[in-house]
């Protein structure tokens, strides 16, 4: 596999289920990105890994849990979500510094009923 | 702060025409780095073009050009030729670049411009 693969494509949940959505980079990156699209709204940056560190959380619930085992895999743990968490959830990974561009995954449509 | 405006929510132009699709940006930092991404209705976002503040020429990537304006902020993308596969949703977004000059790369995103390519 190439690229950024990202795991499931589509997810449906309940308010009490406890998902995870798994993204894998094939790059040789060491920064890697969780974002959030919702409709009609610009992407919303949640979280950014520096070479397996957490250095940015951009104000999210704590029923959003990040993991980043090593550079090239990123993880998005759900709990106790709500309907208004229903969005595109994109990962994106990046060489840390300079003027690199990101490279985003397909997402995962996640509907939470 | 950092902010991304694109004022265009839809855009048409007809197959081979040339379209620009704006966006402005608003940030306090000297050095940063603007970028625009292709969303299909796919979902993946595809990245286009790059432009760092202090590149002096615009960018270029085939078909598409960017027409950097930094005193006025604003860093449209241009289309030239446009195919029906250009059909999707166009990204705007701006990196900052800390202090110490390394960025975190943190992408600011604007709202999107949706671009329709009539046969």
């Amino acid at each position: 596999e190439t690229g950024v693969t990202q795991t499931p494509r589509h997810l449906v949940m309940g308010m009490t289920n406890k998902k995870s959505l798994k993204c894998e980079q094939h790059l040789g990156h060491n920064a890697m990105y969780w974002y959030k699209q919702s409709a009609k709204k610009p992407l919303e940056l949640m979280f950014v890994y520096n070479f397996k560190e957490q250095t940015e959380n951009n104000s999210v619930p704590s029923r959003f849990s990040p993991e980043c085992p090593n550079s090239s895999h990123l993880f998005l743990h759900l709990h106790t979500l709500q309907p208004e968490d229903s969005a595109l959830y994109l990962c994106a990974s990046s060489h840390p510094s300079g003027p690199y561009e990101q490279y985003f995954g397909p997402g995962t449509r996640l509907t939470v009923t | 702060a950092q902010k991304i405006t694109q004022t265009q929510p839809g855009m048409f132009v007809q197959e081979k025409e040339a379209v620009t699709l704006d966006c402005t940006y608003d940030t306090s930092d000297q050095s940063y780095g603007l970028f625009w991404y292709k969303q299909p209705s796919s979902g993946e976002m595809i990245f286009l073009i790059y432009q760092g503040s202090y590149d002096e020429q615009n960018a270029t990537e085939g078909r598409y050009s960017l027409n950097f304006q930094k005193a006025r902020k604003s860093a449209n993308l241009v289309i030239s030729a446009s195919q029906l596969g250009d059909s999707a949703m166009y990204f705007c977004a701006m990196r900052e670049v800390n202090a110490g000059g390394t960025s975190y790369g943190k992408l600011t995103f604007g709202q999107g411009t949706i671009l329709t390519v009539h046969p």
